[in-house]
């Protein structure tokens, strides 16, 4: 299995909502991230996990929420999001653990998410 | 600090001419650099990437790149462009030996008209 999945593909929700993306990888690899893509602009970084334990947060407001329940998925947790986070949600991983500059990261499809 | 410039933001060719994407980075160690290629509502796929080796990289699908070093360039080509190949295209840059945080272009996006 050489793919990175992700569910839902697409995702509507309330401000008041909470709700879950899921990500799946079963390539063995050591590094999850999460990204948000706005339309016509490259992917901003959001968190990385490494060895299942976060590594990196980007200064993400709390009301995104990630989780690595074992070191095949990823989840982002949302609650009381605001129009402004509609956006595609990616999740990549990458082999080496995050601190290898050469490694390639897989992408999921994403999840399109909007906010109403 | 690392940055990546992508010179152009759209770049329009006729199907079966050459394909030319400008990139140009800063570091201040030695990079890793990698395109991407990104369809409508579609996730990232890696096109090639740089790593220290040869200096002229060959992907998928016959795309190449050349790391200039004394350009700080890694342009992508391809002799013939296929209708396929619309897309966006992402050249990014990380730094060898540290804590991997890949920073992205702005991205191009690809046209190839019939």
């Amino acid at each position: 299995d050489t793919e990175v999945t992700q569910t839902p593909k697409h995702l509507v929700m309330g401000m008041t909502n909470k709700k879950s993306l899921k990500c799946e990888q079963h390539m063995g690899h050591r590094a999850m991230y999460w990204y948000k893509q706005k339309a016509k602009k490259p992917p901003e970084l959001m968190f990385v996990y490494s060895y299942e334990k976060l590594s990196i947060n980007e200064s993400v407001p709390s009301r995104f929420s990630p989780e690595c329940p074992n070191s095949s998925l990823l989840n982002l947790h949302l609650h009381a999001l605001q129009p402004e986070d509609s956006a595609l949600y990616l999740c990549a991983s990458s082999p080496q653990g995050q601190g290898s500059s050469t490694d390639t990261q897989y992408f999921g499809p994403g999840t399109r998410l909007t906010v109403l | 600090a690392q940055s990546v410039t992508q010179l152009d933001s759209h770049v329009s060719v006729s199907e079966g001419t050459p394909v030319l994407l400008r990139c140009n980075y800063s570091s201040s160690y030695s990079p890793s650099l990698f395109w991407y290629v990104q369809h409508p509502n579609k996730g990232l796929q890696l096109l090639l990437k740089y790593t220290s080796a040869a200096t002229l990289v060959k992907g998928i699908n016959g795309f190449e790149a050349e790391f200039k070093k004394s350009e700080t360039s890694f342009h992508l080509t391809k002799p013939s462009a296929h209708m396929s190949d619309a897309a966006e295209y992402f050249c990014v840059v990380s730094r060898s030996g540290g804590s991997y945080i890949p920073t992205f272009g702005r991205g191009t996006s690809l046209i190839v008209h019939p």
